[in-house]
């Protein structure tokens, strides 16, 4: 099973700045197919990004996805106020789906 | 509108049995691969299960493999998941979701996800 660690936990930043959000895989992960999903309190996650670095239909710019193997970044440019959620990793490249424990990025 | 509907979440004694489906509407579900996916109170995301479009590819977390079983009528355009022997730490919010290929429930995103039923297992 590959393992997805996620860091920080949490982030704390201000409406405008730039968010940085690590995924790291225990072991390579196959052919980066590896997601980024958004979830808000009560909603279902919303897929941002597959294949590491592509968006999905919707997802605005200021969203980019980059990485390779076992080390992965979701990269936030300004955060604007509706982005202030919980961010999670998931990785499809084996026949073990598996998700990262989540990173909380909330309002300093 | 692409919409994926849960239901059969229900509060459940510990050991006994339970079926959930999942409606889909606005897309040809025999197009594609389907999971799911769940989430404990308070918790992150589990995958549970996976399930490619023509039932020959499956997949199960180690934690449920042996008790629970995903299948699909795509006639009727609808995803189950027959949950068995069920323990207190099944306890959680299942979503049902889309995957974005057919082929395999592996090696595709998950790009629609439904809003969830709520089991719960508890004497």
């Amino acid at each position: 099973e590959i393992v997805l660690t996620q860091s920080p936990g949490t982030l704390s930043l201000s409406p405008g700045e730039k968010a940085t959000l690590s995924c790291r895989a225990s072991q390579s992960v196959s052919n980066n197919f590896l997601s980024w999903y958004q979830q808000k309190p009560g909603q279902a996650p919303r897929l941002l990004i597959y294949g590491a670095s592509s968006r999905t239909t919707g997802i605005p710019d200021r969203f980019s996805g980059s990485g390779s193997g076992t080390e992965f970044t979701l990269t936030i440019s300004r955060l604007e106020p509706e982005d202030f959620a919980v961010y999670y990793c998931q990785q499809y490249g084996s026949t073990l789906l598996t998700f990262g424990g989540g990173t909380r990025v909330e309002i300093k | 509108e692409v919409e994926l509907v849960e239901s059969g979440g229900d509060l459940v004694q510990p050991g006994r049995s339970l079926r959930l489906s999942c409606a889909a509407s606005g897309f040809g579900l025999n197009d594609y691969a389907m999971h799911w996916v769940r989430q404990g109170p308070g918790k992150g995301l589990e995958w549970v299960s996976g399930i490619n479009w023509n039932s020959d590819n499956i997949g199960y977390a180690d934690s449920v493999k042996g008790r629970f079983t995903i299948s699909r009528d795509n006639a009727k355009n609808s995803l189950y998941l027959q949950m068995n022997s069920l323990r207190p730490e099944d306890t959680a919010l299942y979503y049902c979701v889309k995957g974005s290929g057919s082929e395999s429930y592996s090696h595709y995103s998950m790009d629609v996800w439904g809003q969830g039923t709520t089991v719960t297992v508890s004497s």
